[in-house]
């Protein structure tokens, strides 16, 4: 499968655990975005990252949330202590460069918070 | 204000008509706009890609751009009941640069 992959699709957790969402870019693709897809409402951008560098994180909440794109190995994003309000579908988004390049997605990881 | 209005429907029409979805948006700095198809339960398939403004052509997709009016088109000609999804528009630039921002999507349903 050539496409963006994220996993797991399904993840649950007890409120103050800690989730770990996975994605492996399309191959080729050296940038990756992550979006966030509240219910009923539309998809904000969350984080741009280069391999081992973070080019934007201007929509990143403040506390509780990180993420990287290591050299080797899916981009994570981490989120600790996870509240109610953290239930989302979270999406990943990879593309060849930077900037102005069209960005594809995966199939989204469903966060569910107990 | 949002920067992206995109009315959330649902716009419902009969298979072979033509569908028109739209979209306006706040900053004159962008320059890349997109449309995305999503599929209940699945990410956003990339259906579009069109830089500043005119015209483009695919298959039964046409997507227009007016930077001037800051609004975007999509139609789907001879639509099919497996068009039925949420579409969403996407465009980036200016301070955006890389980070889309997306409409909230319109619900399509194309009835047999």
């Amino acid at each position: 499968n050539a496409g963006v992959m994220q996993n797991p699709r399904h993840l649950v957790r007890r409120r103050g655990q800690e989730a770990r969402l996975r994605c492996s870019p399309m191959k080729g693709h050296s940038h990756v975005y992550w979006y966030r897809q509240l219910p009923e409402e539309g998809l904000k951008f969350m984080v741009y990252l280069q391999k081992e560098n973070i080019i934007d994180e201007s929509g990143m909440p403040k506390e509780r949330f990180s993420a990287e794109f290591p050299k080797e190995g899916p981009s994570i994003l981490r989120i600790q202590q996870v509240v109610r309000g953290d239930s989302a579908a979270y999406f990943c988004a990879s593309s060849i460069s930077g900037g102005d390049q069209p960005q594809h997605f995966g199939d989204g990881t469903r966060l569910s918070i107990l | 204000q949002k920067e992206v209005e995109q009315d959330p429907g649902p716009l419902s029409v009969p298979e072979g008509a033509i569908v028109s979805l739209n979209c306006t948006y706040s900053n004159s700095a962008f320059q890349y706009f997109m449309w995305y198809r999503q599929y209940s339960r699945k990410g956003p398939e990339l259906l579009m890609y069109t830089y500043s403004s005119g015209n483009k052509e695919d298959g039964r997709f046409t997507a227009q751009v007016d930077k001037s009016s800051k609004y975007i088109s999509l139609f789907i000609r001879d639509s099919q009941p497996s068009d039925s999804a949420t579409y969403l528009c996407a465009m980036s630039g200016g301070d955006s640069w890389g980070k889309l921002q997306f409409g909230a999507g319109t619900q399509v349903v194309v009835t047999p």
